[in-house]
């Protein structure tokens, strides 16, 4: 069965850091480019990060760019994602998905159910 | 604020037909093909269109999707109580070197 599962998800001070965590199971791991999406509370989906399948390319959206990173464990067949200098407004459920096409194709065709972060004190 | 716009909010009665719409310019949707996908309160966002208008295997034929220049479009007809919910689009930006999204449309099945 095809699955993205997240974790990670908790409370969290304004200033601290997260690392979230997305398992991959049923299909080649190694094949895909991943995404990392979120929506805060009463929001849209909002794209945060992107990797390519082999790790080699990655992209960040203006609002996360210079403290997050993404990354990839072939290993494991995991998707991560590590954010610093949280404040308020990273509140949200975060989602991972799987990317079938990066570029002029673009689309994701698996998703997670997501995992609740929230940044207060 | 979303690089692609769509209405923030659609509704229709069972049986009936809707639209949501979706614009965006030369270097998003202009440029490369649009996705639809459906968010159910609770649930995992689920892909219900690719390359403009291919349907996955499992999504019902009454939701269809189209594309023209910069705008695309998803049209669900005989609506459904359980088709209420967030919509969304997407396409790859060249000018982001990542992908837009739209800010979702809420359809509420009166």
């Amino acid at each position: 069965q095809i699955q993205l599962k997240e974790s990670g998800g908790g409370v969290v001070q304004p200033g601290g850091s997260l690392g979230l965590s997305c398992g991959a199971s049923g299909f080649t791991f190694s094949t895909y480019s991943f995404l990392w999406v979120r929506q805060a509370p009463g929001k849209g989906l909002e794209w945060l990060a992107v990797i390519s399948y082999d790790g080699t390319k990655t992209y960040y959206a203006d609002s996360v760019k210079g403290r997050s990173t993404i990354s990839r464990d072939k290993s494991t067949d995991t998707l991560s994602l590590r954010m610093h200098s949280l404040r308020s407004e990273d509140s949200g459920v975060y989602f991972c998905a799987r990317v079938a096409a990066l570029g002029h194709f673009f689309y994701m065709d698996v998703w997670g159910k997501g995992t609740t972060v929230t940044v207060s004190s | 604020q979303s690089v692609l716009t769509q209405p923030p909010s659609a509704s229709g009665t069972p049986g009936q037909r809707v639209s949501v719409s979706c614009s965006g310019s030369s270097s998003d949707i202009g440029s490369n093909t649009v996705s639809w996908y459906q968010h159910l309160p609770g649930t995992a966002p689920k892909l219900l269109f690719y390359n403009n208008d291919r349907r996955p295997s499992g999504v019902p034929d009454r939701f269809s999707a189209s594309k023209s220049d910069t705008s695309a479009s998803l049209a669900i007809s005989g609506l459904q109580s359980e088709d209420e919910g967030d919509y969304y689009c997407a396409a790859w930006d060249d000018n982001l070197s990542g992908p837009a999204f739209g800010g979702g449309t809420k359809l509420t099945v009166l």
